[in-house]
């Protein structure tokens, strides 16, 4: 289909390790963005991309989460020396450029911290 | 800051009842107003939205008047149906800077026959 793809489904790691997600747009959507869905904190905005740039870093929360974009599509957010903490579900979702478009959420990555 | 909130769930309905739920926001600037649905399993889908002020959004017979003299998007719907059951999250952008969107705590809807 031509919706938002993300990878993996379902992701459970040890405390401690690193994770990568990966998230990949409706093609020809500029803009991408990355959100966290967790029960104690609802649905927070960590990220977003225009192009290959992030000019909006300040949902991230801590410097153990980093995000890149390449080629002006794929993106993938690392999460280094998980903590339990970190168990949720990271949404990914693009518009066409930012703007006033309506974004088109992923099905999502549900991340879960033993 | 930017914040939305709506109201508690769990909201239970019978069939064919009519559904609000409240939902205000604060912003900082001139905000677009959205309502998102999440059913069961299923990802975030956009449900309706709204740029300006007393502008409706209408979709599946769901409806949200932008009022700006009270901040709020309350959501409305006619009669319900068992296939509405989902969570409703109402959620604000503000024109510029990327446009990320600011969510409520969302509100789970149950529908019974």
């Amino acid at each position: 289909g031509a919706g938002v793809s993300q990878s993996p489904s379902n992701k459970v790691t040890e405390k401690g390790k690193d994770v990568e997600l990966r998230c990949d747009p409706i093609s020809g959507h500029t803009a991408l963005y990355w959100y966290r869905q967790s029960l104690g904190q609802g649905l927070e905005f960590l990220i977003y991309f225009q192009g290959n740039s992030a000019p909006d870093k300040s949902g991230l929360p801590s410097d153990r989460f980093s995000a890149e974009r390449t080629g002006g599509s794929v993106s993938t957010l690392t999460i280094q020396r998980t903590q339990q903490e970190d168990s949720a579900v990271y949404l990914c979702a693009s518009s066409l450029d930012g703007g006033n478009q309506p974004q088109h959420f992923g099905d999502g990555t549900r991340l879960s911290i033993l | 800051g930017d914040s939305v909130t709506q109201m508690e769930g769990p909201v239970t309905l019978s069939e064919e009842a009519f559904l609000t739920i409240n939902c205000t926001y604060t912003a900082t600037g001139y905000p677009s107003l959205f309502w998102y649905v999440q059913y069961p399993g299923e990802g975030l889908q956009l449900l309706l939205k709204a740029t300006k002020a007393d502008d409706k959004g209408s979709n599946k017979g769901f409806e949200a008047t932008y009022r700006k003299e009270t901040t709020s998007f309350h959501l409305e719907k006619g009669s319900v149906q068992v296939s509405d059951s989902a969570v409703y999250f109402c959620a604000l952008t503000i024109t510029g800077g990327g446009n990320k969107l600011t969510f409520g705590t969302g509100t789970q809807l149950k529908v019974e026959l």
